[in-house]
């Protein structure tokens, strides 16, 4: 069964660098979406991406994070310069299309930012 | 307009027993209302979803219900299972093109046998 994968399933990272987190959607999806869930927390939208392009992106989604479809395959979130809030599980979600509605999810990134 | 709440915050039940959680929205252009499961280190997993235009769905142990009128919406799991224990959340989504889910909080499911 086709599955959305991310990588590194774990980062590590100092304030202030700046880090890319990667997922490879599944092969037949259009939408592509990046959440995440803070310790304890509600999962909380960031940003969804569509035709190469960027669809909505949350208050969250600042000056700060950026997103890209480099190629066929993957999808990446790259945070410019991290704060220590930054520290959560991010999740990458696909949808095949607007139609469809389900949405994903890969099994995510922890980033810790220390 | 933008917020789902779900209750309870955590529910214990024993084996064989029927869990019911519950989620309530405001926003009636929300048209999309799945739940997910989450087990710890994991990602979401899509469990069950349920479009407006039907009052339940039915899964296997799993029924969703939902009340248009009072913009409500809830999980059964019949005969839960200790393998069940898990968060669980609800969202919902419509309203545009791109599909965002807002969630609810959660609820920490833990079935004992």
């Amino acid at each position: 069964e086709p599955e959305v994968t991310q990588t590194p399933s774990h980062q590590v990272t100092q304030m202030g660098q700046e880090v890319i987190l990667r997922c490879v959607p599944i092969s037949n999806h259009l939408y592509f979406y990046w959440y995440r869930q803070i310790l304890g927390q509600k999962v909380e939208f960031l940003v969804s991406f569509y035709n190469n392009e960027i669809s909505e992106k949350s208050e969250i989604f600042d000056d700060q994070f950026s997103v890209e479809r480099p190629d066929g395959s993957n999808f990446t979130l790259k945070i410019r310069s991290t704060k220590l809030e930054d520290s959560a599980m991010y999740f990458c979600a696909s949808s095949r299309d607007r139609v469809g509605y389900e949405q994903y999810f890969g099994p995510g990134t922890r980033l810790t930012v220390t | 307009q933008q917020q789902v709440k779900q209750s309870p915050q955590s529910l214990i039940v024993q084996k064989g027993g029927i869990s019911i959680i519950n989620c309530a929205y405001e926003n009636t252009a929300f048209d999309y209302f799945p739940w997910y499961q989450q087990f710890p280190g994991k990602g979401p997993a899509l469990l069950i979803a349920i479009r407006p235009d039907v009052s339940e769905k039915k899964e296997g142990r799993f029924t969703i219900s939902f009340n248009k009128s009072a913009k409500q919406f809830s999980l059964h799991i019949m005969d839960s299972q200790p393998g069940d224990s898990a968060t669980y959340f609800c969202a919902a989504s419509g309203a545009g093109n791109n599909r965002k889910l807002i969630w609810g909080l959660g609820t920490s499911l833990a079935v004992n046998p």
